[in-house]
């Protein structure tokens, strides 16, 4: 069954501390993207990867960081630095040189 | 010069009324205006998208409309059904290349159909 998998559904998060979301995609997508959806805002785009070992900011990159090295797996660190994490975070693929981009379900951050 | 502003905040309408979304934006580099269906805790998925070289794109009961010179799009769901009840985003990117995935998205519409 083809598709991207977020890991956890709910994080929760205590001050000063780093937390990992994980995102996993088996369709073989060369480019990967990171998302943070607010209530009542609409995603804004933090790191994207188009190829192993790459990545780029987004609009919103400060106080996150991300790696890529696999194809399949581009995982998001919010670090101590991001002031307000509480969100809901969505990792997306697409396979280039298509347009469409596939969306994984979420993971929720809190604050604790 | 990056945003896409999009109304209403919500909607309610019965069933078999056909809502009407819509989006404005400002980059006019901007040529690839997708729309995504989002329900509660599931990520965004694309329903349809539209390039500027066309006026009207219909996928089922999804249209949209775009007006290029007035810089604004919108998204018309005929026959709506309670099952279209949803959250749903425009979104805009310069086409082409490494740019598709980096969409600009507008800040969602909460379309409730009433049975």
């Amino acid at each position: 069954d083809g598709g991207i998998t977020q890991s956890p559904k709910y994080l929760f998060r205590k001050e000063g501390q780093n937390v990992t979301l994980s995102c996993e995609q088996n369709l073989n997508h060369d480019a990967m993207y990171w998302y943070r959806q607010d209530p009542g805002q609409g995603l804004r785009l933090i790191y994207y990867s188009q190829i192993v070992n790459d990545f780029q900011k987004g609009d919103i990159a400060e106080g996150y960081s991300v790696s890529r090295e696999k194809k399949e797996s581009f995982p998001l660190t919010v670090t101590s630095a991001q002031k307000n994490p509480t969100a809901f975070y969505l990792c997306a693929s697409r396979g280039l040189p298509a347009e469409k981009l596939f969306f994984g379900s979420g993971t929720q951050l809190s604050v604790l | 010069q990056q945003q896409v502003k999009q109304s209403p905040q919500s909607l309610i309408v019965q069933k078999g009324g056909i809502p009407i979304i819509n989006c404005a934006y400002e980059n006019t580099a901007f040529d690839y205006f997708p729309w995504y269906q989002q329900f509660p805790g599931k990520g965004p998925a694309l329903l349809i998208a539209i390039r500027p070289d066309v006026s009207e794109k219909k996928e089922g009961r999804f249209t949209i409309s775009f007006n290029k010179s007035a810089k604004q799009f919108s998204l018309h769901i005929m026959d709506s059904q309670p099952g279209d009840s949803a959250t749903y985003f425009c979104a805009a990117s310069i086409a082409g290349g490494t740019s598709y995935g980096k969409l600009t998205f507008g800040q969602g519409t909460i379309l409730t159909v009433h049975p």
